[in-house]
């Protein structure tokens, strides 16, 4: 595709509910890349792919979180039992290659409000 | 560890320059700069390697000084379009993982007429 596309745009969830945010990468991007931006601060690192190995999770806030890219394109960032401080907009980037020397992609993100 | 950005906003009149400075307590490998509309993508204006370099996009130009493990972002004659909020991204020599690429908490930049 021509840029990073992330679904749904937002998502609103009663606490306690399972969801399911999805990015589709651009095509050919070896790298993923998953981050969370709480209102008005920077994008925090979730976890990363190269491919479908997932290579760093050590963002990961607690084992409510569990990403997956199981054919090394299409990613889905999962949160169970949602809590409300889970709310937040949730950053998908993909790149070529994923060395530290070039530039992510970001999509527009899905916004997440937990009620 | 995160990197530390200054200031947290800037309000220019149109044509002014302003500084952004971004920090770090660890030895850099590379410094990424990102610029955020609100409601938009984060969209990329440059990365920087260690080494030193100094590099310009139009009228955003950025520098690293590996020494100090700062990066500062340029902007210069400021545009309206600059309004928006840079973050910068940091890559340390000990980090884990090359994906790790972590960010400041933004400066926000508003240019006014």
């Amino acid at each position: 595709g021509a840029g990073v596309s992330q679904s749904p745009r937002y998502k609103v969830a009663k606490r306690g509910q399972d969801v399911a945010l999805r990015c589709d990468p651009i095509s050919g991007h070896v790298s993923l890349f998953w981050y969370q931006q709480a209102l008005g601060q920077g994008p925090e690192f979730l976890t990363y792919f190269q491919n479908e190995a997932q290579l760093d999770k050590s963002g990961l806030p607690s084992d409510r979180f569990f990403a997956e890219r199981p054919e090394g394109s299409v990613s889905t960032l999962k949160i169970q039992r949602t809590q409300q401080e889970d709310s937040a907009v949730y950053l998908c980037a993909s790149s070529l290659l994923g060395t530290g020397r070039e530039k992510l992609f970001f999509g527009s993100g899905t916004q997440l409000s937990v009620l | 560890q995160q990197p530390v950005q200054s200031p947290q906003a800037v309000i220019l009149r149109e044509g002014e320059d302003a500084v952004i400075n971004c920090s770090s307590s660890k030895a850099l490998y590379s410094v990424h700069w990102y610029r955020q509309k609100h409601g938009e993508a984060p969209v990329f204006l440059m990365i920087l390697l260690k080494g030193g370099e100094q590099k310009g996009h139009d009228k955003i130009s950025a520098s690293f000084n590996e020494k100090k493990q700062q990066s500062s972002l340029y902007l210069t004659a400021s545009q309206l379009s600059y309004s928006g909020t840079y973050f910068c991204g940091t890559l340390t020599m000990t980090t884990d993982s090359w994906g790790k690429l972590q960010f400041g908490a933004g400066t926000q930049v508003v240019v006014t007429p």
